[in-house]
Parts: structure tokens; C-alpha cells; sequence
């Protein structure tokens, strides 16, 4: 079965970091791209950030919101996808989805079940 | 970056009716980087139409989605029980997404 499973969230206090991660398993996860979507309570949902696959380079992408903050980065060995969130604002509390971005359309196929984040003093 | 701005907010309708959702987006979209999602309170969204038009993976036939270039639009022929939801529409563009603000489709 294909499937991603997010862990690592929690609360956290204003200027401290935590780093998310994604354990993908049922497919060959080095051959993906892999995003980052954050929801925010009884929000919609927005796109945090992405890391290319290492045949594109495994390079990275973010929203404004998070650029410079927030960083994503890559264990194929372990089908593993991170997102090291530092310096976090309580606007950052939400629960971070992470998915599988579908070549060559883009959308993003899989989801996993989402982990809340709580930044709160 | 591309806003996306979907109507209407909320849609009550009654099962077996058809639900029109719009999605309109602020500059010219590339069809084949359009998609539609729903999602269920406590759930993650699940991919329903990719490329403006092309169903998921076990999606049934009754969703359908069309357009181009800023005007999108996600269709339900008859809605199910199951269909009261929110959707979402997307785009991608420039190494980024952009999501819809979401509507709601709310049993009347």
C-alpha cells in the first residue's frame, strides 16, 4: 500500500524550532518529488514548500511565507522526507500535510494523515 | 503568483442534485497543471481531477472537471451522501502551488 506517515509535531513556544518528518512506503520514494502543505485550523490549506527528486537535482522550493525559516531536505535510503521548521511564529500553527507531487501533472496524489504543530507560548 | 478565487463559498444543495463549482484564477493557468480536492472534516484531502480534466484513481465517473485558461470548473452530477465536502482547487506554476480559498458543498 502506498502511504506516507508524518510525525514529530507538537507544541512549541515562539522562536524554537521542530523538525517534521515523512515516511513514505509502497512506492520507490527517490523517484517522487515531495511537498509540504500546511492547514491552519478552520483554514484553507497552503503550500509550505517542496524538494525535487535527486535525478532533478533534489533541489528546493518554499513559500514566501516560510522561505528562510522553514527547510526541506531528503533520505532516499530511508524513504524519508523532512521539513526543519526554525524561528516559528504562532501564524505557523497548523497541521502540516505531507504529500507526493505526480509527474508530469504535478498534483499531489498522495497525503498523508497530517500532524498538528502548535506554536504557542 | 497566481491567486485562485473559487465560487461560491458555500453551495447547499440536496442529494442527487448537481453541483457547479468555480474556480477562477488571476492570470492564464496551463490546463495541465489544474486540480481539484476534497476534503472531509478530520480527514487529508484526496486528489480528485488532475489536468483540468482527468479523473483520479478510483474517482467515480460522476465528478468531471473542465476548462482553460482562467475559468475552471468542477462539476458533481448527482451528489451522494458521501460528496458533502470541501473543495479545493489548485494550481502549479513557476516551481510553486497556489490553492483555492475552498467551497464548501453543504447538504440543504
Amino acid at each position: 500500500e502506498v502511504q506516507l506517515v508524518e510525525s514529530g509535531g507538537g507544541l512549541v513556544q515562539p522562536g524554537r524550532s521542530l523538525r517534521l518528518s515523512c515516511t513514505a512506503s509502497g512506492f520507490t520514494f527517490g523517484d517522487y518529488a515531495m511537498s509540504w502543505v500546511r492547514q491552519a485550523p478552520g483554514k484553507g490549506l497552503e503550500w509550505v514548500g517542496f524538494i525535487r527528486s535527486k535525478a532533478y537535482g533534489g533541489t528546493t522550493e518554499y513559500a514566501a511565507s516560510v522561505k528562510g525559516r522553514f527547510t526541506i531536505s531528503r533520505d532516499d535510503s530511508k524513504s524519508i522526507a523532512y521539513l526543519q521548521m526554525n524561528s516559528l511564529k504562532t501564524e505557523d500553527t497548523a497541521v502540516y500535510y505531507c504529500t507526493r507531487v505526480c509527474p508530469p501533472n504535478r498534483a499531489f496524489d498522495i497525503w498523508g494523515q497530517g500532524t498538528m504543530v502548535t506554536v504557542s507560548s | 503568483e497566481i491567486v485562485l478565487t473559487q465560487s461560491p463559498g458555500t453551495l447547499s444543495l440536496s442529494p442527487g442534485e448537481r453541483a457547479t463549482l468555480s474556480c477562477r484564477a488571476s492570470q492564464s493557468v496551463s490546463s495541465s497543471y489544474l486540480a481539484w480536492y476534497q476534503q472531509k472534516p478530520g480527514q487529508a484531502p484526496r486528489l480528485l481531477i488532475y489536468g483540468a480534466s482527468s479523473r483520479a484513481t478510483g474517482i467515480p465517473d460522476r465528478f468531471s472537471g473542465s476548462g482553460s485558461g482562467t475559468d475552471f470548473t468542477l462539476t458533481i452530477s448527482r451528489l451522494e451522501p458521501e460528496d458533502f465536502a470541501v473543495y479545493y482547487c489548485q494550481q502549479y506554476g513557476s516551481s510553486a502551488w497556489t490553492f483555492g480559498q475552498g467551497t464548501k458543498v453543504e447538504i440543504k
